[in-house]
């Protein structure tokens, strides 16, 4: 099964802090695209943003920010001066284009931002 | 967001009883997908389905069926729990001209 790996299943930090968390992915695939979804203590899963594997350039939306490596199918989150609401648990993901478009998501990293 | 909406939203059953999750959209997405979420598992598929009365299987569906009879429907249907289906269980959908899946707001199932 082509994996996908978030090695931090948990970081803790201060307001105000940077913090990235790591996504490393495998795939056969020449195209495909990743993903990562944000699950707040509330429960739901919402949607972050979409990286088509052919655009390698960096995305920046407010205090987030996306390093999307190809040639290490690394796909990083960085979160700029943290915030109590940052606090979630973070999941990347990755398409699998011959199973119906399924995600293969990694185990979640669990961010805590303290006061 | 796609609407999308999941019947019941808790619900705690025996072992060995029918169970059946629903899920609902109102945008006419064409893909929809059961997935059950574990700790350290993230989130897995059961099945899937490419369109009314068309479904596949998952990398986890033993002990789970489905079926799409209209568009805006998906059925998860567990037809004797176990205490190993306790899950949260999230329907997803996509669109055929889009490439995100939207979840909906899960379903917390729990078999004593």
């Amino acid at each position: 099964a082509q994996k996908v790996t978030q090695a931090q299943t948990e970081i803790s930090v201060v307001e105000k802090e940077d913090v990235t968390l790591d996504c490393v992915y495998e795939t056969r695939d020449t195209t495909y695209y990743l993903f990562w979804y944000k699950q707040p203590p509330s429960g739901e899963l919402v949607f972050l943003i979409r990286r088509n594997s052919f655009d390698e350039q960096n995305e920046i939306s407010g205090r987030y920010s996306w390093n999307f490596q190809k040639s290490t199918s690394s796909f990083n989150f960085t979160i700029t001066a943290s915030q109590v609401v940052d606090s979630a648990v973070y999941f990347c993901a990755r398409v699998n284009n011959n199973a119906g478009n399924m995600l293969t998501f990694g185990g979640g990293t669990r961010l805590m931002v303290k006061p | 967001d796609a609407g999308i909406t999941q019947s019941p939203r808790h619900k705690v059953t025996e072992t060995g009883t029918p169970v059946t999750l629903r899920c609902h959209q109102t945008e006419n997405h064409r893909y929809m997908y059961w997935y059950r979420q574990d700790p350290g598992h993230g989130l897995r598929l059961i099945h899937y389905s490419y369109g009314v009365k068309d479904t596949d299987k998952g990398e986890v569906s033993d002990g789970y069926s489905v079926s799409r009879s209209k568009t805006e429907d998906f059925l998860l249907t567990l037809e004797s729990a176990t205490s190993s289906q306790t899950s949260v269980y999230f329907c997803a959908t996509q669109g055929a001209l889009t490439d995100t899946q939207y979840f909906g707001p899960g379903t917390r199932l729990t078999v004593l």
